[in-house]
């Protein structure tokens, strides 16, 4: 079946150091891929989605690649602060399922 | 604009019982999904409702089942409980507009089955 997976458990980052978690996914017809931030006790937070016609998008403080030829998106945190300390969830569908299969998540944390 | 709202927060369940877990989407919001969030499996999804109708369905058993009402609202049952389906129940909302559209996640329902 399909799959969403994330490259590292934990990732470790100074505050004030950027951050990038990456995520692979297995199904070349997703076209739209979501970013979500988990805190403790809380449902996932939207951060950013980009489409398959976009390489890249950038938010506030964030940047989304997407490489469709390798099949491999990444989330690029700026100056991550400690509020940033999170799990991160990658998630991918294809057209009108609104079925998403999430990566197993990152849990990024920020040292002081 | 208020959020998901998903009720209750928390529950202990008895191994045979069943449950029933409700999900109230953001206003306007037609599409209503259901995942289940476990350590071992992540989040992984069990069925979407759109316009009373489920439109999608994830590799569950019958057990799992859910359903929507006229004002978007839904609800999820579960039924012969075992202590495997302890997890995070949380529910997405999402406008449904034709294009994929962000699903934004309530805080989830909390089930312990002991």
């Amino acid at each position: 079946g399909e799959s969403v997976g994330l490259h590292l458990p934990t990732l470790s980052v100074q505050e004030g150091d950027n951050s990038i978690i990456n995520c692979a996914y297995s199904n070349s017809a997703s076209d739209y891929f979501i970013w979500y931030k988990q805190e403790s006790g809380k449902g996932p937070q939207f951060i950013i989605d980009i489409r398959s016609n976009m390489d890249k998008r950038q938010g506030q403080r964030v940047t989304v690649l997407l490489n469709k030829t390798v099949k491999h998106l990444s989330l690029q945190i700026a100056a991550t602060q400690p509020g940033d300390s999170a799990v991160y969830f990658c998630a991918a569908t294809h057209s009108g399922t609104y079925k998403y299969i999430f990566g197993t998540g990152t849990r990024l944390k920020v040292l002081a | 604009k208020a959020g998901v709202t998903q009720t209750p927060r928390y529950l202990i369940k008895t191994r045979g019982q069943q449950v029933t877990l409700s999900c109230s989407p953001i206003s306007g919001h037609r599409s209503v999904s259901w995942y289940q969030q476990t350590p071992g499996q992540g989040l992984q999804f069990l069925f979407e409702y759109f316009s009373e109708t489920q439109r999608n369905k994830g590799n569950f058993p019958g057990r799992f089942s859910g359903r929507q009402f006229s004002n978007s609202r839904s609800e999820m049952n579960v039924s012969t409980l075992e202590l495997g389906d302890s997890a995070l129940y949380l529910c997405a909302s999402s406008a449904r507009t034709g294009t994929n559209t962000e699903a934004f996640f309530g805080q989830g329902t909390r089930l312990t089955v002991v």
